[in-house]
């Protein structure tokens, strides 16, 4: 079974400044991780996904992930935060052919002036 | 890039009652899904469809609710009679592969808001 936390609910950062949203999971099985982005009335929108190779996968937007298996995380970054990443970012992990996703709880975030 | 298309964005309907939310998903796409987020909280995996039939659901996904591809196109989530709990976001998603897998990419709507009053 998969399971996905994500740290802080709510991340504030000012425009300009380094994102670092923390996402860690459990798996049974190698898993594949992803992230998505969701803007105000709008749907899911996949940022980036890791399912094998390099570890350092980077998405649309500016945005990367790094996956540490030791660590069992797969943290959100991006150097310079731009006011229109202000959303809600979801961390997702799946275990494969015919294991759905298991979504985290979601971090808004907040981009201030 | 194709879109999957949800319809309508909100609606708004009486304890008891009877809703269907509409998806058309991406034209190729062979694997159809349902989610839902609470306000608030975690998106929640419904139940996904393939070869017209249900090939997994969570246990959120019991008797009251049904899915349908009534045509080559539509893709329909009904539920029959409606509790204050269900009020949520309900999206619609689809891919080529069944989800998980390398190299597929799951396509999720702008989401239908459901109002139960």
């Amino acid at each position: 079974a998969q399971s996905v936390t994500q740290l802080g609910s709510h991340v504030s950062v000012s425009e300009g400044a380094l994102v670092l949203l923390r996402c860690n999971y459990s798996s049974s099985v190698p898993p594949y991780l992803f992230w998505y982005v969701q803007y105000p009335n709008q749907g899911l929108q996949l940022l980036l996904k890791y399912t094998t190779g390099a570890t350092l996968v980077k998405g649309i937007n500016g945005f990367e992930a790094e996956f540490k298996k030791s660590e069992t995380s797969f943290h959100l970054t991006k150097p310079s935060a731009h006011m229109s990443d202000a959303a809600e970012y979801f961390c997702a992990v799946s275990g494969g052919y015919g294991q759905n996703f298991v979504f985290g709880p979601g971090t808004r975030l907040s981009v201030l002036p | 890039e194709p879109e999957v298309t949800q319809t309508p964005s909100h609606q708004v309907t009486q304890m008891g009652q009877e809703v269907i939310l509409r998806c058309v998903p991406i034209s190729n796409h062979l694997y159809f899904y349902w989610y839902r987020q609470i306000l608030g909280q975690k998106v929640e995996f419904l139940v996904s469809f393939y070869n017209n039939e249900i090939s997994e659901k969570s246990e959120i996904f019991d008797d009251q609710f049904s899915v349908e591809r009534p045509d080559g196109s539509n893709f329909t989530l009904k539920i029959r009679s409606t509790k204050l709990e269900d009020s949520a976001m309900y999206f619609c998603a689809s891919s080529e592969a069944r989800t998980g897998g390398a190299g597929e990419k799951l396509f999720f709507g702008s989401g239908t808001q459901l109002s139960v009053l």
